[in-house]
């Protein structure tokens, strides 16, 4: 596609629920980031995709968070039994190529409301 | 550990006035420098990339440079516009790895 594309846009979603965001990256684009970002607050790193490589997942705030991503494309990150503070947007970035040189792209997010 | 500031934490100017933003690192090891604007509610959009080999970037009114031996680079905007009002953020690529380091960002606001 010609940029990345993310849904849902926006998620409503009780106490409890797992909910699953999508990140469709730019095509070709082997690198791919997921961030959090609270209202009003600055970026959070949670985990980074590169190519066929084991992604790092360092960022990941608890056990309830993952993410995989099929093909080397598309990226899904999963929350599992939500909680009121994982309300936030999440971002979904990608940059090409294997070196550090790409230019980084965001989606438009994800706003998740976890009532 | 690489650090990243932004100065100021917030700008207000009236409309058709140039401006300089600031973005500086504390570790010369970069491999790019990238500015972003992020509107309300909104991703981040890119707006220039520049490479560590690389003195400035321009793109119409934007202009960035980089100084990697002070540890500083500038984003500078020609004739602002109130559709300029939005949140400014730079970031650092590592050379020792994948990861970016993010400043905490410049909201601006123009004032028509």
């Amino acid at each position: 596609g010609a940029g990345v594309s993310q849904s849902p846009s926006n998620k409503v979603t009780e106490k409890g629920k797992d909910v699953e965001l999508r990140c469709d990256p730019i095509s070709g684009h082997t690198a791919l980031y997921w961030y959090r970002q609270s209202l009003g607050q600055g970026l959070e790193f949670l985990i980074y995709f590169q190519g066929n490589s084991a992604p790092d997942k360092s960022g990941l705030p608890s056990d309830r968070f993952s993410a995989e991503r099929t093909g080397g494309s598309v990226s899904t990150l999963t929350i599992q039994r939500t909680q009121q503070e994982d309300s936030a947007v999440y971002l979904c970035a990608s940059s090409s190529g294997g070196s550090n040189t790409g230019e980084l792209f965001f989606g438009e997010g994800s706003r998740l409301t976890v009532l | 550990k690489q650090e990243v500031t932004q100065i100021p934490a917030a700008l207000s100017v009236p409309e058709g006035e140039n401006l300089v933003l600031n973005c500086s690192f504390t570790d010369s090891a970069i491999y790019n420098l990238q500015w972003f604007r992020q509107d309300p509610g909104k991703g981040l959009t890119s707006l220039l990339l520049i490479q560590s080999s690389q003195r400035e970037q321009t793109s119409g009114r934007l202009n960035a440079s980089l100084d990697k031996s002070s540890g500083r680079s500038t984003l500078y905007i020609a004739a602002s516009q109130p559709g300029d009002s939005a949140t400014y953020l730079c970031a650092v690529r590592l050379i020792s790895n994948y990861q970016l380091i993010w400043g905490a960002g410049t909201k601006l606001i123009i004032k028509p």
